[in-house]
């Protein structure tokens, strides 16, 4: 079964420039999730989809960032403009159900490491 | 709000040595608990998890016990290998709902 793929894999922008990730979740998957994680920190939720609704977005930062998941399969997150305090590791995660309790497993994807300078 | 709490690390064991990784939580009702693993360049993986009190969840050796008296969920391997080298994230969920909230990860270093 193929994992939750996401690209780029890495990313250097200058800030006030603007940048998107895409990710792919495990086929059949109808929750999506993005995380932040910045160097010495674990990761926080930034957003939740369930299929192409949006379940959770009270971390994002809306003025500068934004997420869409068509279709309920892939989803980008964007960042415009990017600040330096942006620069962190964004992963995707995706879970079967509709992530209401702990035995509906997250699998996460090997994330995309963002460079702001 | 919920929070989790683990020892700093990085961690560093000779090969076979015994592992324990602190972790608490903060959190109202009766959390969820987690320890997720990632190898480095990989993604975050579930290691094992403890719904209520008193669970043992454990997975390759590892083993974490919910204890809700003194809200830990410390995480032990009894003979630590090479390849367990990563980092450990400790993390909650509220009951009934998804939302993770993780701890700031401990770093382990295992030398032959």
């Amino acid at each position: 079964e193929a994992g939750v793929a996401q690209s780029p894999r890495y990313k250097i922008i200058e800030k006030r420039q603007s940048v998107a990730f895409w990710c792919n979740p495990i086929s059949g998957h109808a929750t999506l999730y993005w995380y932040q994680q910045i160097l010495g920190q674990g990761p926080k939720l930034l957003i939740q989809f369930q299929n192409n609704g949006v379940v959770d977005d009270s971390q994002l930062p809306k003025d500068r960032f934004s997420a869409e998941r068509l279709k309920g399969v892939d989803s980008t997150l964007k960042i415009q403009p990017a600040k330096l305090e942006d620069s962190a590791v964004y992963l995707c995660a995706s879970s079967l159900g509709s992530g209401a309790g702990p035995h509906d497993e997250q699998y996460f994807g090997p994330g995309t490491r963002l460079t702001v300078t | 709000g919920d929070s989790v709490t683990q020892m700093e690390g990085p961690v560093t064991l000779s090969e076979e040595a015994f592992l324990t990784i602190n972790c608490t939580y903060t959190a109202t009702g009766y959390p969820s608990l987690f320890w997720y693993v990632q190898y480095p360049g990989e993604g975050l993986q579930l290691l094992l998890k403890a719904t209520k009190a008193d669970d043992k969840g454990s997975n390759k050796g590892f083993e974490a016990t919910y204890r809700k008296e003194t809200t830990s969920f410390h995480l032990e391997k009894g003979s630590v290998q090479v390849s367990d080298s990563a980092v450990y994230f400790c993390a909650l969920s509220p009951s009934g709902y998804s939302t993770l909230t993780f701890g700031k990860g401990t770093m382990l270093l295992v030398s032959p």
